[in-house]
């Protein structure tokens, strides 16, 4: 089965860190650019970063750049996101998306989303 | 910045079509993707690259683009269609989503 399954997410303290993993599952994931996405409780979908194939191209939105960094390990289907000075507003559901091969810059397969709650 | 706008609330009833709108600036040079969110559940792609739907996604979805305006249109619209809707397009390199619609078969 194709499927993409996120952990890693819970409470932490505002000025904290989290590290968030996404399992790949059923496909070549070293074919695939990956992505995270957010969403706020009762919000819409924000995107948060990119990542190529072989992670030498990497984007961030602005609102988590110098703060979040992603990864990705292809020989363990593994993508990563690093959170640090966390605040109160990165409170979200995360989401590791994969782009479409075909769908260029469009999300084809999503993970069920793992919970981030920064409270102190 | 770049933005896309999209009505928070749409109506239907069922059986009838629902239009969708996502405006924003020069968007008929990007290419559009729409995702469905029903309550409690993750995004699902339904319409990519304007106008193209997935193999698993009904008929009744279709979509496009011009003046500034993409559309995602659900013909015959039926209880199970009720969800939010999200279009997302890029700019330069940032994915940009609109704010969502909801929408409601009554």
């Amino acid at each position: 089965e194709v499927r993409l399954v996120e952990s890693g997410g819970g409470l932490a303290q505002p000025g904290g860190s989290l590290r968030l993993s996404c399992a790949a599952s059923g496909f070549s994931f070293n074919s695939y650019e990956m992505h995270w996405v957010r969403q706020a409780p009762g919000k819409g979908l924000e995107w948060v970063s990119y990542i190529s194939t072989s992670d030498t191209v990497i984007y961030y939105a602005d609102s988590v750049r110098g703060r979040f960094t992603i990864s990705r390990d292809n020989a363990k289907n593994s993508l990563y996101l690093h959170m640090e000075s966390l605040r109160v507003e990165d409170s979200a559901v995360y989401y590791c998306a994969r782009e479409g091969t075909e769908m260029v810059r469009t999300f084809d397969l999503w993970g069920q989303g793992t919970l981030v709650t920064v409270s102190s | 910045s770049f933005e896309l706008t999209q009505p928070p609330s749409v109506s239907v009833s069922p059986g009838q079509t629902a239009s969708i709108t996502c405006s924003g600036d020069k968007l008929e040079h990007k290419f559009a993707s729409w995702y469905q969110q029903r309550p409690g559940q993750s995004p699902v792609l339904v319409i990519y690259q304007d106008t193209k739907r997935p193999s698993r996604i009904p008929e009744r979805f279709s979509g496009s683009n011009s003046a500034n305006t993409a559309t995602l249109t659900i013909s015959g619209t039926q209880s199970l269609d009720e969800a939010a809707y999200y279009c997302l397009a890029w700019d330069s390199n940032t994915a940009v989503f609109g704010g969502g619609t909801k929408l409601t078969v009554l």
